[in-house]
Order: structure tokens, then C-alpha cells, then sequence
């Protein structure tokens, strides 16, 4: 059984100070995770992938991912906000392939 | 959006009408998804495609039924539609993406049934 749980449905963060949305994934085998962003009234797009290879993931936008296996998390980082930050973010989990389970979300608010 | 068209994108309906949601791509991808999205849940799994006539349930999949005539559409119907099923609805292809596959999303079918 594959499932995500994303800590923090609402988080804010003041412009120019670090952004952390935490992931913590299950998955009975070695998973694929993947942050996604959603702009209001957007569909989701693709901010970055963890596929086994490195697991500090670049991404767009200057974000991050780290691959934790002990801590079985994926936690999404930035240095530093913008305002064109705020968002939502979904982190999601594949162990096959090709079916993909997501979080229930994390809603980025970022104060001037 | 990658070549993936929804519609309509938005309905308004009443309770125990028949709605019917279309997915088109234009890019020949074997793997389709249909998932809705609702406060608090994220996004949830409805049913997915691997190919023509070729469907299975997701998390989510009761009072939902799709079919699959070909690779390029992939419709969502709503027998009996009740306000439970108010909702954004979003299809998606897999795709290969540097090695791995990854979820593209259309822009979404914002349906109101009341």
C-alpha cells in the first residue's frame, strides 16, 4: 500500500525567508515521489521528481526535495519565498509506475 | 496543458441527472487518470486507463464509470449525479519523463450538482 500524508494543510511564510511543506510517504517498496504545484484555478504542474537516482532533487523555481529513506520523508525546501510562490503543493507517491497517490495538500501563503 | 483538453470545464446539473465528463489527448499516451479534488482530501484516484478498453477502480470509484473507445479519449460519467460528486475533476496522462513516468494534468471540470 502506497499513501502520503503532508503535514500542515496551511503554512505562511514572510517574503525572503525559507519555505519547508513536509512529506512523509508509505510504500511497501522503493517509491517514486513527486512535488506538485497548483496555481488558483490551474491544474497541477510537475515542480520536481525522486526516482532512485540522487536524493537531493532540483527543481523548478529554485525548490528542492531531499530523499530521506530513515525518515521515510520527502520534505520540499526554498531559500528564500516570492510572492509568486503562494500556491498550493501536493506531494504524491508511485511504487509501480503508474498509479500515483497524493496528499491532501499544503496551501503556501507568503506575507509581503 | 500537454496536449490534454477537458470539457466541459465547468457544469451545473441537479441531483440524479447523467453528466458525462470528456478527457482528449492529442499525444497517443497509453495511461489515462481521472481524479477529483476536494478540500481537504487533495486529489483522490477515480479510475484510471492503460489502454483502449482497458479501465480499473481507483480509491474513489463507486457512483463513477468510464469508458475508453480510443487512446485519445477517456470519458467520466456520472450515472446519477448526487451533490457529494461537487468537484473539480482533473484527468491526467503518464508520461515518460527523463526515466521516469509523471503525471500531466488537464485544467480541470469544475462540476456543481444540486
Amino acid at each position: 500500500a502506497q499513501s502520503v500524508t503532508q503535514l500542515g494543510s496551511h503554512v505562511s511564510v514572510s517574503e525572503g525567508a525559507l519555505v519547508l511543506l513536509r512529506c512523509n510517504y508509505s510504500s511497501s517498496v522503493p517509491p517514486y515521489l513527486f512535488w506538485y504545484v497548483q496555481y488558483p484555478n490551474q491544474g497541477l504542474q510537475l515542480l520536481l521528481k525522486y526516482t532512485s537516482a540522487a536524493t537531493l532533487v532540483k527543481g523548478i523555481n529554485g525548490f528542492e526535495a531531499e530523499f530521506k529513506k530513515s525518515e521515510t520523508s520527502f520534505h520540499l525546501t526554498k531559500p528564500s519565498a516570492h510572492m509568486s510562490d503562494a500556491a498550493e503543493y501536493f506531494c504524491a507517491v508511485s511504487a509501480t509506475g503508474n498509479q500515483f497517490y497524493f496528499g491532501t495538500g499544503t496551501s503556501l501563503t507568503v506575507i509581503p | 496543458d500537454a496536449g490534454i483538453t477537458q470539457s466541459p470545464r465547468h457544469k451545473v446539473t441537479e441531483t440524479g441527472t447523467p453528466v458525462t465528463l470528456r478527457c482528449h489527448q492529442t499525444e497517443n499516451h497509453r495511461y489515462m487518470y481521472w481524479y477529483r479534488q476536494d478540500p481537504g482530501h487533495g486529489l483522490r484516484l477515480i479510475h484510471y486507463s492503460y489502454g483502449v478498453k482497458d479501465t480499473d477502480k481507483g480509491e474513489v470509484s463507486d457512483g463513477y464509470s468510464v469508458s475508453r473507445s480510443k487512446t485519445e479519449d477517456f470519458l467520466l460519467t456520472l450515472e446519477s449525479a448526487t451533490s457529494s460528486q461537487t468537484s473539480v475533476y482533473f484527468c491526467a496522462i503518464s508520461r515518460d519523463f527523463s526515466g521516469a513516468n509523471v503525471l500531466t494534468f488537464g485544467a480541470g471540470s469544475r462540476l456543481t450538482v444540486l
